[in-house]
């Protein structure tokens, strides 16, 4: 199947804004979401963006998606010590009951 | 809100025997799913079902069964739990397909000694 790839590891202070990224192979992928995953707990859906947007916006969190590319990334403004956790990106296709996901991103935010 | 509820937090089995993970949900959903999770392998897709007793292979099925009774539990089923079988066990459920995102437990993690 179609990978999904994402750095393992991101360390801000807090206050700063986080940047993760994910890349896609699929060019059919419709659906693009983000996941959050607190330690001990199972994943929390943040967002996800359809593929004809290039952003979205909700509140800290800003989605970028270059479908050139095939590349997909979650900005958090203000990063917060609440704010560490694994953060999950995964695809979706249309027709498909099933999704792909990322191996996460560990962020940790330092005070 | 949709819950998704795993029967354990923590279970410690051995070597050898057979072990079961339940899930329910209580929103009706069509689809379930079994995923691991592993560090730096993330969620791997064991088996999923689409209805009841339907089910397909994910991406790591061997060593692992499904029963899907009714639409509201699906259990995942190790029949000789081994030590590489050691990890955390995430359920999900999802409506149908496209926007609907999938909705997960809490988590089991598994040790087998």
């Amino acid at each position: 199947g179609e990978d999904v790839e994402q750095s393992l590891f991101l360390s801000v202070r807090e206050g700063d804004s986080s940047v993760i990224n994910c890349t896609y192979t699929d060019s059919s992928s419709t659906y693009l979401y983000w996941y959050k995953q607190e330690p001990g707990a199972g994943l929390q859906l943040l967002t996800y963006i359809f593929s004809n947007m290039d952003m979205k916006q909700d509140q800290r969190l800003t989605v970028l998606l270059n479908k050139k590319d095939k590349h997909l990334s979650l900005r958090i403004a203000d990063t917060q010590t609440g704010d560490s956790a694994i953060y999950f990106c995964a695809e979706s296709l249309w027709n498909n009951n099933d999704m792909r996901f990322g191996a996460g991103t560990r962020l940790t935010v330092k005070p | 809100d949709v819950k998704v509820t795993q029967s354990s937090r923590y279970l410690v089995k051995r070597t050898g025997e057979k072990v079961f993970l339940e899930c329910v949900q209580d929103m009706d959903h069509e689809n379930m799913f079994w995923y691991r999770q592993d560090p730096g392998l993330g969620l791997r897709l064991i088996y999923f079902s689409y209805d009841v007793k339907m089910k397909e292979k994910g991406d790591i099925p061997e060593g692992y069964s499904v029963s899907r009774e009714k639409k509201e539990r699906f259990s995942l089923i190790l029949e000789s739990a081994s030590t590489n079988q050691t990890s955390m066990y995430l359920c999900a459920s999802r409506a149908g397909k496209g926007a609907d995102t999938q909705y997960f437990g809490p988590g089991t993690r598994l040790t087998v000694l």
